[in-house]
């Protein structure tokens, strides 16, 4: 979905590097979501946040942080980057879609990261 | 244990071909369950949601049913076609606000001509 970008769309680090992904939207909605998504696994929560203010722990939350710049912007962050941290991830915003009563997911391009 | 199952893992069809996907849930309470596209090196986009109360739900040449009481449900895809090839992925949420969404592994579909 083009209203949700993400960056960068690969990388490759190496092990004990800090790494930042970045998500921006432009469609208004309050709600974010980082997600990872591996071989053979459904995707699973990180992290999501309600407003600028609010930060809340996924599933898979450790070794990971996020930050909430604004209401569109929120980016992922490894403090030291791990090869099992190497994963496909994905953001996601969530609002109303037209004509429907249930809050939908939107998701972004997907950033694949390597780590070494 | 995943809550969401989905079967079979990939699934090879000819153009013009029928399939049907399954996916089996254990996820309690139950508000909805979607099914997503996901295009290799794309995001998942949403093709169906269905409530406990709706049983079937179509969107083009996909069609989505759901048993709330065997928690099963199956997205078929009819008169396959080359740009159908990607993954179908299962999601069940147990809240209207989807906030707490299980994800299946999903389902590698190609079809090929």
């Amino acid at each position: 979905d083009a209203d949700v970008t993400q960056t960068p769309r690969n990388r490759i680090t190496k092990t004990g590097k800090r790494i930042m992904l970045e998500c921006s939207q432009t469609k208004g909605h309050d709600r974010m979501y980082w997600y990872r998504q591996d071989p053979g696994l459904g995707l699973r929560l990180i992290y999501y946040s309600f407003d600028v203010k609010d930060i809340n722990k996924g599933e898979i939350s450790d070794g990971y942080s996020v930050s909430r710049q604004a209401q569109a912007k929120f980016s992922l962050s490894l403090e030291s980057a791990i090869p099992n941290q190497t994963a496909l991830y994905f953001c996601a915003t969530s609002g109303l879609r037209r004509g429907s009563y249930y809050n939908e997911q939107f998701f972004g391009p997907g950033t694949r990261l390597t780590v070494l | 244990k995943n809550q969401v199952e989905q079967s079979p893992q990939s699934l090879i069809i000819l153009e013009g071909k029928n399939c049907t996907l399954q996916c089996n849930y254990t996820v309690s309470p139950f508000s909805n369950l979607r099914w997503y596209k996901q295009d290799t090196g794309r995001g998942p986009v949403s093709l169906t949601i269905m409530t406990f109360s709706e049983n079937t739900k179509s969107n083009g040449r996909y069609t989505a049913t759901l048993d709330a009481d065997t928690k099963q449900s199956s997205l078929h895809i009819t008169a396959s076609q080359l740009s159908d090839s990607a993954s179908y992925i299962c999601v069940v949420s147990e809240d209207d606000n989807n906030n707490d969404m299980r994800f299946g592994a999903g389902t590698r579909l190609t079809v090929k001509p």
